[in-house]
């Protein structure tokens, strides 16, 4: 069975562009959770999607954005890039029962803004 | 809110036993995972806890109080590969499920 799998592995991208990112779940699983893991601060909640709908939002600007679609799988997009938004972006997915069965997490995008 | 807080660095002896761990300030409490992350890999599931005690899956074990705030995950036999970042995270039920994590906790094996 294929794990979560995220696309791009490592993205390059200048101050003020757009970056988008993509997340293929578990067959089967419904959920998908973007996390953010910058240097020294941790896994970071960024959002949560479930049946194509945002569910939940963690402390980011609106210009972190995603959607979820028809498949289940999801996009992240990241919009006038900064250089703090240099991070590994990890993506998750779970069955829909909020996630209590557990969360398979991919080996994540590492997105260096330059 | 919450504010997850778990050693930043442990050491400990290959064959040894070693103790993470962590206390969490949260509203709306729903279980606790435990994730292991090696350096530039995604992080593996290690352990669910939802009710108060302990819980043992092999080498490792997971202890829970909802009502102190606290876990820990337990680590015996100590192996070379168990050098990594192990991460706390509680569910929360605030707005849907959402898990958070703490910074996590580097763990560094010796001979």
């Amino acid at each position: 069975e294929a794990g979560v799998t995220q696309s791009p592995t490592h993205l390059i991208k200048t101050r003020g562009q757009q970056a988008t990112l993509r997340c293929s779940p578990i067959s089967g699983h419904t959920s998908v959770y973007w996390y953010q893991q910058a240097l020294g601060l941790g896994l970071q909640f960024l959002l949560w999607y479930d049946e194509g709908e945002e569910r939940n939002r963690g402390n980011f600007p609106p210009r972190f954005s995603g959607r979820q679609f028809p498949n289940y799988s999801s996009e992240l997009n990241v919009n006038a890039l900064e250089l703090e938004d240099s991070a590994l972006y990890l993506c998750a997915s779970s069955f829909s029962d909020r996630g209590l069965s557990g969360y398979t997490f991919g080996s994540g995008t590492r997105l260096t803004v330059v | 809110g919450q504010n997850i807080d778990q050693p930043t660095e442990m050491t400990a002896t290959e064959g040894a036993i070693v103790q993470i761990n962590c206390t969490y300030q949260t509203s709306g409490f729903n279980g606790l995972f435990w994730y292991q992350q090696h350096a530039g890999e995604a992080p593996t599931f290690l352990s669910y806890n939802v009710l108060d005690g302990l819980e043992e899956k092999g080498r490792f074990s997971s202890f829970l109080s909802r009502s102190k705030g606290y876990s820990y995950l337990l680590l015996k036999e100590l192996q070379m590969k168990d050098s990594a970042s192990y991460l706390c995270g509680p569910v929360l039920t605030g707005g849907g499920n959402k898990l958070t994590f703490g910074t996590g906790t580097q763990l560094k094996v010796e001979l």
